[in-house]
């Protein structure tokens, strides 16, 4: 079975802090993906990376940063979080053809204070 | 724009009864089509696919999807629904002429089932 885990599934932080999710895959997938959950609004792509150190913008990716240094470990990076970015953000992977499924983790519930 | 629409944000069945959520899509070429279930607490998992082929596609837990090109549909159905389906449904694409390889979502539709 594909495993994907995200480092916490709460977290709270305060305005202006950096924040790190950290999302890791066992399944030797290329492409890793990050989105943010909303009410009303669906998933939505932040930010995907298709290879090592990789990377292309998605849909929303203003006030993000993502780094993958290694194949299994995809970061997002919330420099300096703000309020509007309190939302659950999903991790998702697939393997390199586009026929295939995107295999999700569980979620990081972030609260911004 | 470009745009994966689920008209019903919430709908509520009785258990035992049919069930058909609707999503329409809105681009030029056939794009690749997926449902997804999240259940609440839980991460997102695949409940069937449409790359081509046959219209009537097959998945989990006994639903279905048929698509339409006519009415750029591909609606989720299931004959008899059980309380455990009360979930979140989302349909989402792969726009494969664009090169872009992540998933567009639409905005989900949320499944309550009364007893």
């Amino acid at each position: 079975d594909v495993k994907v885990t995200q480092s916490s599934r709460y977290l709270v932080k305060r305005t202006g802090e950096k924040v790190f999710l950290e999302c890791v895959q066992d399944m030797d997938h290329e492409n890793m993906f990050w989105y943010r959950q909303d009410p009303g609004l669906g998933l939505r792509l932040i930010y995907f990376s298709y290879d090592v150190k990789m990377k292309e913008k998605g849909d929303i990716p203003e006030g993000y940063s993502v780094s993958r240094e290694k194949k299994e470990r995809f970061s997002l990076i919330l420099e300096s979080a703000s309020t509007n970015q309190t939302s659950m953000y999903l991790c998702a992977t697939r393997p390199r053809s586009s026929y295939n499924e995107q295999f999700f983790g569980p979620g990081t519930r972030l609260t911004v204070l | 724009a470009q745009s994966v629409t689920q008209p019903d944000i919430h709908i509520t069945v009785s258990e035992g009864a049919s069930l058909e959520l609707r999503c329409n899509y809105s681009y030029g070429a056939t794009p690749y089509l997926f449902w997804y279930v999240q259940s609440p607490g839980q991460g997102l998992q695949l409940l069937l696919k449409y790359f081509s082929g046959d219209t009537l596609v097959q998945g989990i837990k006994g639903f279905e999807a048929e698509f339409k090109r006519s009415q750029s549909s591909f609606n989720l159905r299931k004959p008899s629904v059980h309380w455990s389906d009360a979930a979140e449904y989302f349909c989402a694409v792969v726009l494969m002429d664009t090169g872009r390889r992540a998933l567009t979502f639409g905005s989900g539709t949320r499944l309550q089932v009364q007893p």
